[in-house]
């Protein structure tokens, strides 16, 4: 699987958007981009995946660039429950035999 | 959605006792399921993947015969660390894929602590 960079920490105002940023330039064709985030002490919680075009669902969009090299995982109002660590995971698809690799994630701040 | 239960959800046991947990998948089947540990402050680390009717595959560096799998059904993998040590003291978290094509399901944890 493609390596992931992401910024270690940020910081959103309460209400405003929190755009996390991740880099995966050697990502493959048919490897998907795939955002988790772990709130203290819980399992982690799947957010959005996608291919090459850009995801919306009830919780984020994911914005991928036209080359793939690199994502943004956008809260659109983000709240103080979105506190979190957000994980950027590049992967194939297929489930069956296959684990997610965590790197370090980027630790959100949401501030009041 | 694909929920994945695990209890206990804390434990603390005495050194040299034997731990439990279980990883249920509560409405879909998982013929594979996978464990991770987590220490404080660091990001989680793959230490097996239970198989359904056979084996589990355990990470480098994981001993089978102390952190000890069963995948006794096709809703229900349970890890059992056996002789705890207070370096076992983590937080443990299974997952389970859910379709074809649905991203993994975690559990919410079970934190030990091995006194």
């Amino acid at each position: 699987d493609a390596k992931t960079t992401q910024p270690p920490s940020m910081d959103c105002a309460e209400g405003r958007a929190a755009n996390l940023p991740c880099n995966h330039s050697t990502i493959s064709g048919n490897e998907y981009v795939y955002w988790y985030r772990q709130i203290h002490s819980q399992g982690p919680q799947y957010i959005i995946h996608g291919l090459k075009n850009n995801e919306t669902n009830e919780m984020a969009s994911l914005i991928i660039t036209e080359d793939r090299k690199s994502s943004t995982l956008i809260l659109p109002h983000a709240t103080l429950r979105d506190t979190a660590v957000y994980y950027c995971i590049v992967r194939l698809l297929s489930n069956s035999g296959y684990a997610l690799n965590f790197g370090k994630g980027t630790s959100l701040l949401v501030t009041p | 959605g694909a929920v994945v239960s695990q209890h206990p959800s804390w434990v603390i046991c005495k050194s040299g006792t034997s731990v439990k947990i279980e990883c249920r998948s509560l409405d879909f089947q998982a013929t594979t399921m996978f464990w991770y540990r987590q220490f404080p402050k660091q990001s989680l680390m793959l230490m097996a993947t239970s198989n359904e009717g056979s084996k589990a595959t355990y990470e480098q560096g994981v001993e089978k015969d102390k952190f000890l799998i069963n995948h006794a059904s096709l809703t229900l993998s349970t890890l059992t660390v056996t002789s705890a040590h207070p370096e076992d003291s983590s937080f443990y978290i299974c997952s389970a894929p859910g379709t074809s094509n649905s991203p993994l399901h975690f559990g919410n944890g079970t934190r030990l602590t091995v006194t």
